[in-house]
């Protein structure tokens, strides 16, 4: 089992909807969680972190489930601009050590007119 | 404009010749990092350092080395490429070890 497995989808979806994705991790005592974002041919750039009691930043929203192993990120209202790859990152306990950050494969996101 | 900068953007190298992919920050984050990043398979650590003077093997180092003389330069040596190596190489920083990552703009390696 991979340490962070996303749906690679393509997920793609009509302007204005609501779409979400999952992304679960093998070690349950990971610490953080981070969502990226890629456009194509461009470097990751965090999008935001996420919080245990889940946060919000404008049309996007993240969570986290400790019991069932993932996390979620939520984007209403999508946009053209949207369309990207969503890359879930995950930090272990083991400090000292850049192994701790583990990167999903990334989910494709396409937003159609 | 504060960041990082890497260099060259691409290049097309023959296998067996050596390469060093440059990365400088001048945001004066202490840890650094390079990645490859490959289809289907995501980000991979290939080397990292926690502070200038320290470095650690990622999950793919071999092939490859790397040195932290200052807090600012970060270069990835290929010793002799192989075509495997042909990927997209991603530097990073980040203030310490495990907060979140700043990305250069990538280096796109081909191998031939």
């Amino acid at each position: 089992r991979k340490e962070v497995e996303q749906d690679p989808g393509p997920f793609n979806v009509p302007e204005g909807a609501t779409v979400a994705f999952n992304c679960t991790y093998s070690n349950s005592a990971s610490q953080s969680f981070f969502w990226y974002r890629q456009d194509c041919r461009k470097e990751p750039k965090l999008l935001m972190s996420v919080y245990s009691s889940g946060n919000e930043d404008g049309r996007f929203t993240a969570q986290l489930n400790r019991a069932s192993q993932y996390i979620s990120l939520l984007i209403r209202d999508s946009k053209l601009s949207d369309s990207a790859t969503y890359l879930c990152v995950v930090k272990g306990i083991s400090s000292g050590s850049a192994r701790q950050l583990t990167f999903g494969s990334g989910t494709q996101l396409t937003v159609l007119p | 404009i504060a960041g990082i900068t890497q260099a060259p953007t691409s290049q097309i190298l023959a296998a067996g010749r050596r390469m060093t992919l440059r990365c400088t920050q001048d945001m004066r984050h202490n840890a650094m990092y390079w990645y490859r990043q490959d289809l289907g398979l995501g980000l991979r650590l290939i080397h990292y350092s926690n502070t200038a003077g320290t470095t650690g093997k990622g999950e793919v180092p071999d092939g490859y080395s790397v040195s932290r003389a200052n807090t600012d330069d970060f270069p990835l040596t290929l010793a002799s490429a192989v075509p495997s190596q042909t990927s997209v190489y991603f530097c990073a920083s980040s203030p310490r070890i495990g907060s979140p990552l700043h990305f250069g703009n990538g280096t796109r390696l081909t191998v031939t």
